[in-house]
């Protein structure tokens, strides 16, 4: 079975403080593709990043760090100096590759980051 | 960067009436796009893949005559709601993926549609 798991519902930070969102996935497949999305309070989906179970490689985009670690299932997600900005809800998701190509994506319940200033 | 258009971003409707949402890709084609549901507070629920020039493939528990989805050409496909009630009030959501990606690229969102049914 494919889920998704974000146990955090809600998460209040004060600006400029680091934090952590968890993503814990389960999947059979042995590829499959990871993403974050953030949906702010306008609705919108922004992609923030993708990432091939072949590649555990961390990646760091500006403020933003991914942590991959396919021996326990987790894609975690951290926000460094946080800003008011970043607040928002945010959604892990699981995509699985079929031959090459995905098909939908499996959202997790996501978690809503209240950054205060 | 890919951009999906979805209209109208918020529609109310009486009760009985259909509703028509449009998904476009205005910067790319996409042969599939996926519909999805999201409630207040809640996750993304997907409803239906949306094919161009084939019939949509729906989730289980979705009903095909109420939610139709016509994906005519590469950068269109539309859902409706027929005879829409209140409990079809929700945040509909579609997304849609750059084919000349080669399929492997990320789904790409529209603003969504706040449905209300009054």
């Amino acid at each position: 079975a494919q889920k998704v798991t974000q146990a955090q519902t809600e998460i209040s930070v004060v600006e400029k403080e680091d934090v952590t969102l968890d993503c814990v996935y389960e999947t059979r497949d042995t590829t499959y593709y990871l993403f974050w999305y953030k949906q702010p309070p306008s609705g919108e989906l922004v992609f923030l990043i993708r990432r091939n179970s072949f590649d555990e490689q961390n990646e760091i985009s500006g403020r933003y760090s991914w942590n991959f670690q396919k021996s326990t299932s987790s894609f975690n997600f951290t926000i460094t100096a946080s800003q008011v900005v970043d607040s928002a809800v945010y959604f892990c998701a699981l995509g699985r590759n079929y031959g090459g190509s995905q098909g939908n994506l499996i959202f997790g319940k996501g978690t809503k980051l209240s950054v205060k200033p | 960067g890919a951009v999906v258009s979805q209209h109208p971003s918020r529609v109310i409707c009486k009760s009985g009436t259909s509703v028509k949402i449009e998904c476009r890709s205005l910067d790319f084609q996409a042969t599939t796009m996926f519909w999805y549901r999201q409630f207040p507070k809640q996750s993304l629920m997907l409803m239906a893949t949306s094919n161009e020039g084939s019939k949509a493939t729906y989730e289980q528990g979705v009903e095909k005559d109420k939610f139709l989805i016509n994906h005519a050409s590469l950068t269109l496909s539309t859902l409706t709601v027929t005879s829409a009630h209140p409990e079809d009030s929700s945040f509909y959501i579609c997304s849609a993926r750059d084919q000349g990606e080669g399929g492997i690229g990320p789904l790409h969102f529209g603003n969504g549609t706040r449905l209300t049914v009054t």
